[in-house]
Parts: C-alpha cells; sequence; structure tokens
C-alpha cells in the first residue's frame, strides 16, 4: 500500500525556516515524480515543486531561491527545506506522488498535509 | 503562464448530473486531471490522463475535453458527492503543473 507521511510543519517567525519531510512507503521515491502542493487556509491547491525521477527540480516562482526540495533514498523521505519564510506562505503542505506520460501529469497519492503557520 | 477557469460554485439535486466545467487555452491538446477534495481531507484523484479512472472510483465519474473546456460529470450525484473539485494539468511550456482554482459541489 503506497503511504505518504508529511512531518515538520509548526508556527514560525517571518524570515525563519523549517524542513519539512515526507516518508514514505510502498513505493520507492526514486523511481517516480515527487511533488509539494500547498493550500492556504481557506483558498485553493497551489503547486509549490517537483523533483524529477533523474534528479531534476522545478520550483513555483514564488519559492525559487528560498525553498529547496531533495530526496534522500535511504530513508525513502522527500524534503522541503524552507527559507526566508513569509506569511503567504502560510498553508497545509501536501507531498504528492506524481506520474507522468507524454502529455500530462498527475497526483495519484498523497500525504494528510503538515500546517506551516508563518507569524508577522 | 498557462491559467485555468473554474466556477466557484456548482449545485445539483441527489440522482441528477453534475457538470464541472474547466476553462483554459486549447485545454482539449493536454491531458487534464481532476481531484475531489472532501472538507477537512487530502485531495484525491478521481479522473487523470484522458479521462481514466484510479482503481475505486465509481464510474459515475467521467470526462471529457475539446476545445477551450474540459469537463468533470458526475452521474446519479450522491450527498457524498459534495466536496471541492480541481482541475489540473501539465504546462510543458514552463515544466509546471498547473491547478484550476477549484468549484465546489453542493447536494441540494
Amino acid at each position: 500500500e503506497v503511504q505518504l507521511v508529511e512531518s515538520g510543519g509548526g508556527l514560525v517567525h517571518r524570515g525563519g525556516s523549517l524542513r519539512l519531510s515526507c516518508a514514505a512507503s510502498g513505493f520507492t521515491v526514486t523511481t517516480y515524480y515527487m511533488s509539494w502542493v500547498r493550500q492556504a487556509p481557506g483558498k485553493g491547491l497551489e503547486w509549490v515543486s517537483i523533483v524529477y525521477a533523474d534528479g531534476r527540480i522545478y520550483y513555483t516562482d514564488s519559492v525559487r531561491g528560498r525553498f529547496t526540495t531533495s530526496k534522500d533514498t535511504s530513508k525513502n523521505t522527500l524534503y522541503l527545506q524552507m527559507n526566508d519564510l513569509r506569511a503567504e506562505d502560510t498553508a497545509l503542505y501536501y507531498c504528492a506522488r506524481t506520474v507522468n506520460n507524454w502529455n500530462s501529469n498527475w497526483f495519484d497519492s498523497w500525504g494528510q498535509g503538515t500546517l506551516v503557520t508563518v507569524s508577522s | 503562464s498557462y491559467a485555468l477557469t473554474q466556477p466557484p460554485s456548482v449545485s445539483v439535486a441527489p440522482g441528477q448530473t453534475a457538470n464541472i466545467m474547466c476553462g483554459g487555452d486549447n485545454i482539449g491538446k493536454k491531458g487534464v486531471s481532476w481531484y475531489q477534495q472532501r472538507p477537512g481531507r487530502a485531495p484525491l484523484l478521481v479522473i487523470y490522463g484522458d479521462g481514466d479512472r484510479p482503481s475505486g472510483i465509481p464510474e459515475r465519474f467521467s470526462a471529457s475535453n475539446s476545445g477551450n473546456t474540459a469537463t468533470l460529470t458526475i452521474n446519479r450525484v450522491e450527498a457524498g458527492d459534495e466536496a471541492d473539485y480541481y482541475c489540473q494539468i501539465w504546462d510543458r511550456g514552463s515544466e509546471k503543473p498547473v491547478f484550476g482554482g477549484g468549484t465546489q459541489l453542493t447536494v441540494l
């Protein structure tokens, strides 16, 4: 059974840092694309970052240069290092397994999310 | 950057058919995925790629995509279908996934 479990969220002051973790089981993170998606309170889904199986990483414009996505293959875990946090980064952060074909990609498994709150 | 437009809300009576639209430039040339998000829950994939359903998703859920509009159709709507629904595509030009703003489905 595929399972994703996020952790590491919490309350942080503006300008602070947090590292989110996403522990995967039932599959190997190196063989799939993996993504972070966030949802601000009462708002819609916003894609944050994706790491391809070949190691390429992409970010949404608003976090590029502040957030860093990485994988630890020995722990089968995805990470999101978040620096210089802003109030607008306050959200529930999900990790999601991502499947890709020639014309599309989709998020077929999601964790339960971890809440990040940035106080100003 | 590529944008997807969804109506904020759709209402339907139990047993009827709900159609949730997702607009985008030439979206008919892209694979569109759809997610259901019940209150307090993580999103759940209900349609992916060219209109396929993951295992466990009822046949009542289907999708179509042509021109500038993709549509999620839910037949014989049940109270348990009440949720937010999001469309999503892969913008190859920017190498980024894009979500629509979401549609709240209310079952009257």
